[in-house]
This record gives C-alpha cells, structure tokens and sequence, in this order.
C-alpha cells in the first residue's frame, strides 16, 4: 500500500540551526509532492509543492525541498531556523490522491 | 491565497446526537473539496472526496451512512456526523482544490473542527 513516512517526529533545535525533515514515500508512479506546516493555533498551509522540473524546490519563508526519484525522498531543508518556524510540519505526496505524513513538530529554542 | 474556512471550530455534542460541520471556499470555488480526519500524533487521513453536484467518494473504510457529506455549491460543502459516539471524537479538517491549471492539485485546508462527544 502506497504510504508517506517522517522519520523524525519531534525535533528540538536551537535558533540558526539548520534544518531537514525526512520524507520518504511508497509508490513508483508519477508523483506530486508537497510539504505543510501548521503554526500553533492556525490551519494547515502550503509551504512548497514539486510537481516537475527542477528537483530543488524553494518555498516561502526561506525553506527548499528536493526531490530524490531514485531514494523516493523528497526531504525539507532550511538553513538557519528561527524561533518562528515552530510549527507542526507535514509531508504530503499525491498518487491518485493525497496521503499524509504522521507531522512532524519542530521547536526551535530561542 | 485561498481561503477556506470551517463552522464550527468546536462543538461538544451528547452520543447519539448528530453535528453538522461546514466548510466554505471563501474566495475562490471548489469543485472539489476533501475531508480529512486527524487523530492525535497521527497523520491525516482522507475520508472522502467531494464533488459539487454530486456524490461523494468514500474511502475505504469510511461509513457513508454515519458521515453524510453534501456539496451543494461551489463553495460550500457539510459534513454531518450522524448518531455520534464517543470514539467519533476527532479533529476534522476540510480542503478546497482550486480550478484546473497549475495549481489543480493544490488544496487549500480549512482550520479544522474539534468535535467531542459526550
């Protein structure tokens, strides 16, 4: 069964650390991929999404994903973190239709 | 971007009771809108996909006479939770796709309704 896993569930940083979640995913098709974050208190929203092309992905607020067809990963990144990304992060990919990540929640440490 | 929003945010409700949860596109229409649920440390787990004009599909697994789901427009789509029990108690969260294009697969999520049942 096709399936989207986050390795890492809880991850404590400090502020300019710098960031990956891993995502793999189970399915050997055409995929779309994207990555969500859900800040405390608010709705879901669409942090970068990877449809073709390019396999590095920019995404708002300084977050870049890319997209490894031979390791069917598709991990975050960030540089240098803030206290403002603490947030709830989630890894999505489409085959015939979305599945999630279990999340995974980041706090960064001021 | 999109909006989307969800009525109510919470509702506590007695077993046997049943809730209605709406989900509207505010900006933009839906021709298709998701319903997801979301238990704790877990991911999201689609429960049916809505096509306005039509009936909804249910995943496997998904009872379609407890979960009653309605788009009657491009912008709104309800969520009924019928005879309710205590195991239904759950984060609901609802998504809007936007029109065919680049960003037809993109969805745009709703922030979720917290239902409890007593």
């Amino acid at each position: 069964a096709q399936s989207v896993s986050q390795h890492n569930h809880h991850v404590i940083l400090s502020e300019a650390a710098s960031l990956e979640l891993g995502c793999n995913y189970s399915y050997g098709g055409t995929v779309n991929l994207f990555w969500y974050v859900q800040y405390p208190g608010q709705h879901l929203q669409l942090l970068l999404k990877y449809f073709s092309g390019d396999p590095l992905v920019k995404g708002i607020k300084g977050f870049e994903a890319e997209f490894i067809k031979s390791k069917f990963s598709f991990n975050l990144r960030k540089p240098s973190v803030q206290w403002s990304d603490t947030a709830e992060y989630f890894c999505a990919v489409r085959f015939n239709k979305f599945y999630f990540g279990s999340g995974t929640k980041l706090n960064v440490k001021p | 971007g999109a909006v989307v929003s969800q009525h109510p945010s919470r509702v506590i409700c007695k077993s046997g009771t049943s809730v209605k949860i709406e989900c509207r596109s505010l900006d933009f229409q839906a021709t298709t809108m998701f319903w997801y649920r979301q238990f704790p440390k877990k991911s999201l787990m689609l429960m049916a996909t809505s096509n306005e004009g039509s009936k909804a599909t249910y995943e496997q697994g998904v009872e379609k006479d407890k979960f009653l789901i309605n788009h009657a427009s491009l912008t709104l789509s309800t969520l009924t939770v019928t005879s309710a029990h205590p195991e239904d108690s759950s984060f609901y969260i609802c998504s809007a796709r936007g029109v065919q294009g680049s960003d037809s697969y993109e969805q745009y999520f709703g922030p979720g309704t917290r239902l409890t049942v007593t």
